[in-house]
């Protein structure tokens, strides 16, 4: 499968705890996003990656949560102390490059928070 | 700060008949992108359709077919001889012209009804 991948589909964790996700892009997508979904509503943009470096965070990026993109191919969203307003899919989507306006989107990590 | 509105949370259409989603959108840019795309249960999003805003031709791709209007900032989807894959929430989204980032509504729930 060369679509993009996320790992692990589901993880639950007990408030309080540290998570990473993994984002492994389409090869040679050297545009790298990271949106979080909570349920019933659309994605919401966090940040996003050109190689390695982290070109935008938003605002919903608190301190807890870092991403990155260490050699410009996966990238890691770790969320530290985690809360129950955390609670979501964290969706990453890749593209080739800048300029192209469509993004190819993973399956989303769920994360719940107990 | 562009806003995408997706008034109708969900639709169901008869199989084999047509459905038109909805979606507003509000930016002070004259040049950006309007999509939608379309997110199967338990499945990533994928591209159905684009537009862009300097195009005064609607977009066209097979069934699916949208009507923009400029003016009025409406990006409405329809969907031609609805199938049961068609099922699916779908959200309108925003990207501005430079911009890398999407902006997404709420998302419309379709049921295609066999």
């Amino acid at each position: 499968d060369t679509g993009v991948s996320q790992d692990p589909r589901h993880k639950i964790t007990k408030r309080g705890q540290n998570v990473t996700f993994r984002c492994d892009p389409i090869s040679e997508h050297n545009r790298l996003y990271w949106y979080r979904q909570t349920l019933g509503q659309g994605p919401e943009f966090l940040t996003y990656f050109q190689n390695e470096a982290q070109l935008e965070k938003s605002r919903l990026l608190s301190d807890r949560f870092s991403a990155e993109r260490p050699k410009g191919s996966f990238s890691t969203l770790e969320i530290q102390r985690t809360e129950q307003g955390d609670s979501a899919m964290y969706l990453c989507a890749s593209s080739p490059a800048p300029g192209w306006t469509e993004a190819f989107f993973g399956q989303g990590t769920r994360l719940t928070v107990v | 700060a562009q806003t995408v509105t997706q008034s109708q949370p969900e639709m169901s259409v008869q199989e084999a008949e047509t459905v038109t989603l909805s979606c507003t959108y509000d930016t002070s840019e004259s040049d950006y992108y309007l999509f939608w795309y379309k997110q199967p249960p338990s499945r990533q999003m994928i591209l159905v359709i684009r537009q862009e805003a300097y195009k005064q031709q609607n977009a066209t791709e097979n069934r699916f077919s949208v009507n923009f209007q400029k003016a009025a900032k409406s990006f409405s989807l329809k969907i031609s001889d609805s199938q049961l894959g068609d099922a699916a929430m779908y959200f309108c989204a925003y990207m501005g012209e430079g911009a890398q980032k999407l902006v997404f509504g709420q998302g419309t729930r379709l049921t295609i009804n066999p």
